[in-house]
């Protein structure tokens, strides 16, 4: 079945510095890929998304590519915040199927 | 719209008691889950439907049962409460375009304790 692997930290890093998040996944076919936030103590929101090989999700400044040949959807930041400390989920929605999430990777950023 | 609504945002019971967790949509989403999250664990579905008079099971849906009489409302029941029960619960929504189900939108969580 479809699966989706990503980094499980949690990462720690100084405000201003780049932040990349890997995800890869497994699954039939051409899945639509998420990535989620979850800021404590909130639900889910949605951060960015592609929908087919070679698009790129954005948003307040997160990006991630979505490679086929690499089955990857890895998310990047050029400069963290204090405001980006959350966790992050990587998901996939295959065709008819149900999503399937990443385990969560928690970012603390210090000041 | 008011999106994804969750009612209570925090329970506590004690074993053996039942209760039903409220979830509402107005986006007139056909995909409407619900998902416990615990410490380490990540998300972790435990019901899923896909219409109103559709439910199925997913990866965890013991001690849990659902329905969805309507489109908008899909509550989950617990049927006698256990301290392994202790989770936060999230409710979401999705909906299906060309075969595959867009961007889930959550609710805010509910928080339960069972003592």
């Amino acid at each position: 079945g479809n699966s989706v692997t990503q980094m499980e930290g949690p990462v720690t890093l100084s405000e201003e510095a780049f932040l990349t998040i890997n995800c890869t996944y497994t699954a039939t076919g051409y899945p639509s890929l998420f990535w989620y936030v979850q800021y404590p103590g909130e639900g889910l929101q949605l951060l960015l998304k592609a929908t087919k090989a070679d698009d790129k999700g954005s948003n307040k400044g997160f990006e991630a590519t979505y490679r086929k040949e690499t089955t990857s959807f890895h998310l990047e930041k050029g400069s963290v915040q204090v405001s980006d400390s959350a966790v992050y989920f990587c998901a996939l929605s295959g065709n008819g199927q149900n999503f399937v999430f990443g385990p969560g990777t928690r970012l603390s950023v210090l000041p | 719209n008011a999106g994804v609504t969750q009612t209570p945002k925090f329970q506590v019971l004690k074993t053996g008691q039942s209760m039903t967790l409220q979830c509402a949509q107005d986006m007139n989403h056909e995909y409407m889950s619900w998902y416990r999250q615990d410490p380490g664990m990540g998300l972790r579905l435990i019901h899923y439907s896909v219409g109103a008079g559709i439910t199925d099971q997913g990866e965890v849906p013991n001690g849990y049962n659902v329905s969805r009489s309507t489109t908008e409302d899909f509550p989950l029941r617990l049927l006698s409460a256990a301290p392994s029960q202790t989770s936060v619960y999230f409710c979401a929504s999705s909906l299906k375009t060309s075969g595959f189900y867009n961007e889930q939108f959550f609710g805010p969580g509910t928080r339960l304790t069972v003592l």
